[in-house]
């Protein structure tokens, strides 16, 4: 599987947007780029995923740039619960051996 | 629809004993995968089953740890005369079919405490 890298940490003040980078140079073309968050101890959670084109939902957007060597997402309005380790995934659909491999992710901060 | 269910929530377990933990999947799911999480480290992947079947087991250890998801039942992650390294967090998800664009839910995880 490609290799994401995202920065260690990151500060967002409450209420402004949260963009959350990831590096995948080289992600293949059969490889989806997803991001779950875990906030303290909590099981993993699902936030977006996205192939080539840019995706929203209720939770975030996620911003693939044309390439596909990166991505950002985007939480619009960030409050305190947001608070948790971001994880940017590349997944390859490999038939019977499509599970996620989480590095060490961001910790998103959001303050007051 | 309930998420996925894991328990116990907390297990206390004394070094040399067997630790054994449960995970229901979502209605529906029949593929279940099994994380671990040692304290202030990220999540490993552990092995990955369907219905009677281990499809990935790469990341299991190869002495006392055994996974199983029956045709009936929860799926279980079982370990033999467990050590103090084993304490950690325990996550298992679930998703319905195979495949990159499948979504994978994950439960509260069991936290496992070997004494």
């Amino acid at each position: 599987d490609a290799k994401t890298t995202q920065p260690p940490s990151m500060d967002c003040a409450e209420g402004r947007a949260a963009n959350l980078p990831c590096n995948h140079s080289t992600i293949s073309g059969n490889e989806y780029v997803y991001w779950y968050r875990q906030i303290h101890s909590q099981g993993p959670q699902y936030i977006i995923h996205g192939l080539k084109n840019n995706e929203t939902n209720e939770m975030a957007s996620l911003i693939i740039t044309e390439d596909r060597k990166s991505s950002t997402l985007i939480l619009p309005h960030a409050t305190l619960r947001d608070t948790a380790v971001y994880y940017c995934i590349v997944r390859v659909d490999r038939g019977s051996q499509g599970n996620l491999i989480f590095g060490k992710g961001t910790k998103l901060s959001v303050k007051p | 629809n309930a998420g996925v269910m894991q328990n116990p929530r907390h297990l206390v377990r004394r070094r040399g004993q067997e630790a054994r933990l449960r995970c229901s999947p979502m209605k529906g799911h029949s593929h279940v995968y099994w994380y671990r999480q040692l304290p202030e480290e990220g999540l490993k992947f552990m092995v990955y089953l369907q219905k009677e079947n281990i499809i990935d087991e790469s990341g299991m250890p190869k002495e006392r740890f055994s996974a199983e998801f029956p045709k009936e039942g929860p799926s279980i992650l079982r370990i033999q005369q467990v050590v103090r390294g084993d304490s950690a967090a325990y996550f298992c998800a679930s998703s319905p079919r195979d495949g990159a664009n499948e979504k994978l839910f994950f439960g509260s995880g069991t936290q496992l405490s070997v004494l």
